[in-house]
């Protein structure tokens, strides 16, 4: 257990629909960030959250977005699914304040667009 | 921008035989390394991290990488394997301070899927 959950664990949407996934961070930690996993593929860097706001983003158009809560949860919101789109998205939570501390997991939410 | 090649994508071997799973990565600056392994239905889980000093590091369940600054690698090694070894191995590299990756994140290899056969 990563005390990092991941909402919905699996979900298939349209093309061109929109899409919101949850993640609820490990108890103290303060930093959020998203990957999306294709099929066959290494985790891809989407964007990180620091204390509810965006410090740092991946090669992802703008309508992947995102927020974080003051009580560090985090969203990922997708516009205008694509095919492509279809992937395991994984939310991990660390805490940037002390050098050394682990990147913690979820297990991540499945996503069909078809 | 950085990048990761792991260079095996599968490797099978039986139980008890040696493990070595290469990674190279391409960055002239000062990098943080990692191995991640991801079992079958399960969170991805860290093996092993190298942020300084010692280039060799151990981590969980045997594991243990040798940081090569010079060839850019940091391959993963286990003396033994075992069959509950069984899954997929992510090396990663962050160029980031501290841990939550700086502002780039991590970069992960395609991975390794790694099959031990009883």
């Amino acid at each position: 257990e990563t005390g990092v959950t991941q909402s919905p664990t699996h979900l298939i949407k349209t093309r061109g629909q929109q899409v919101t996934l949850r993640c609820s961070s490990q108890s103290g930690h303060n930093t959020v960030s998203w990957y999306q996993q294709a099929l066959g593929q290494g985790p891809q860097f989407i964007f990180q959250y620091y204390r509810e706001e965006e410090n740092g983003r991946g090669n992802f158009p703008p309508r992947f977005s995102g927020l974080q809560f003051p009580n560090y949860s985090s969203e990922l919101n997708v516009n205008a699914l694509e095919l492509d789109d279809s992937a395991l998205y994984l939310c991990a939570s660390s805490t940037q304040s002390r050098p050394g501390n682990t990147i913690y997991f979820g297990e991540g939410s499945w996503l069909t667009v078809v | 921008a950085q990048s990761v090649s792991q260079h095996n994508h599968h490797v099978i071997l039986s139980e008890a035989a040696s493990l070595e799973l290469g990674c190279n990565y391409s960055y002239g600056g000062t990098v943080n390394l990692f191995w991640y392994v991801q079992y079958p239905g399960q969170h991805l889980q860290l093996l092993l991290k190298y942020f300084s000093g010692d280039p060799l590091v151990k981590g969980i369940k045997g594991f243990e990488a040798e940081f090569i600054k010079s060839k850019f690698s940091f391959n993963l090694r286990k003396p033994s394997v075992q069959w509950s070894d069984t899954a997929e191995y992510f090396c990663a590299v962050n160029v980031g301070v501290g841990p939550g990756g700086g502002a780039d994140g991590l970069t992960f290899g395609k991975g390794t899927h790694l099959i031990i056969q009883p």
